[in-house]
């Protein structure tokens, strides 16, 4: 089954508005990443976390390794925040642990 | 900020062709990926690498070689490619020891098989 799940698979934002995107694992997990996939398909690392929050600018993320959860706030949705974002879970492992990708959320902002 | 330069951004080949991507980081970071993304099945991992000479498998080996020559470059190599193997790839890197650390990704490369 799916050991990373990301929540909603699709999303539209009117701009200016907020969400919440969200991660479940069904992994034990050290460490998430969350990453933005912009429409001209670059990847751009937005978050590393240890169990945890953190900030930066409009958005912020928190993981609950406890709940196996994370998710990623966006405050004041802009044009430029469309595109699919992913979260990674890192496995807790004795050996090189390997990152878990979602499935992606795609999001749309629209004027 | 790192920087993670792949090469070529698109290539076409036909079945049976030899390809070569390449990667190359250029902040001393010890470890380097490889991954495809398809639609349907996210990002999966080709092939790594914690440093020049050494290779690790991934979780969707078959078909694909790497080799890391030095800290600085990657290699993904392709020798007999199949349609199947039509994707866009990424190379990362990170530099945390032990733990995967911060991903950067490159800017992707686009290979179509025909």
């Amino acid at each position: 089954g799916d050991k990373v799940k990301q929540s909603p698979s699709a999303l539209s934002l009117q701009e200016g508005t907020n969400s919440a995107l969200r991660c479940n694992f069904s992994i034990a997990a050290t460490t998430v990443q969350w990453f933005l996939q912009n429409p001209r398909g670059s990847l751009i690392n937005l978050f590393y976390l240890v169990p945890g929050t953190k900030e930066n600018g409009r958005l912020k993320s928190a993981f609950d390794s406890k709940e196996s959860y994370s998710t990623l706030h966006i405050r004041d949705a802009q044009l430029e925040d469309s595109g699919t974002y992913f979260c990674a879970a890192e496995r807790a492992s004795s050996s090189f642990s390997k990152l878990v990708f979602g499935q992606g959320t795609s999001l749309s902002v629209v004027p | 900020e790192a920087a993670v330069t792949q090469s070529p951004r698109n290539k076409v080949t036909v079945t049976g062709g030899n390809v070569t991507l390449s990667c190359r980081q250029t902040n001393s970071h010890n470890y380097m990926y490889w991954y495809r993304q398809d639609t349907g099945h996210g990002l999966r991992l080709i092939h790594y690498s914690y440093g020049a000479g050494n290779l690790q498998i991934g979780d969707v080996p078959d078909g694909y070689k790497a080799t890391r020559t030095t800290q600085e470059d990657f290699f993904l190599l392709l020798e007999l490619a199949s349609p199947s193997q039509t994707s866009l790839y990424f190379c990362a890197s990170s530099d945390d020891w032990g733990d995967t650390g911060q991903l950067y990704f490159g800017e992707g490369s686009k290979l179509t098989v025909l």
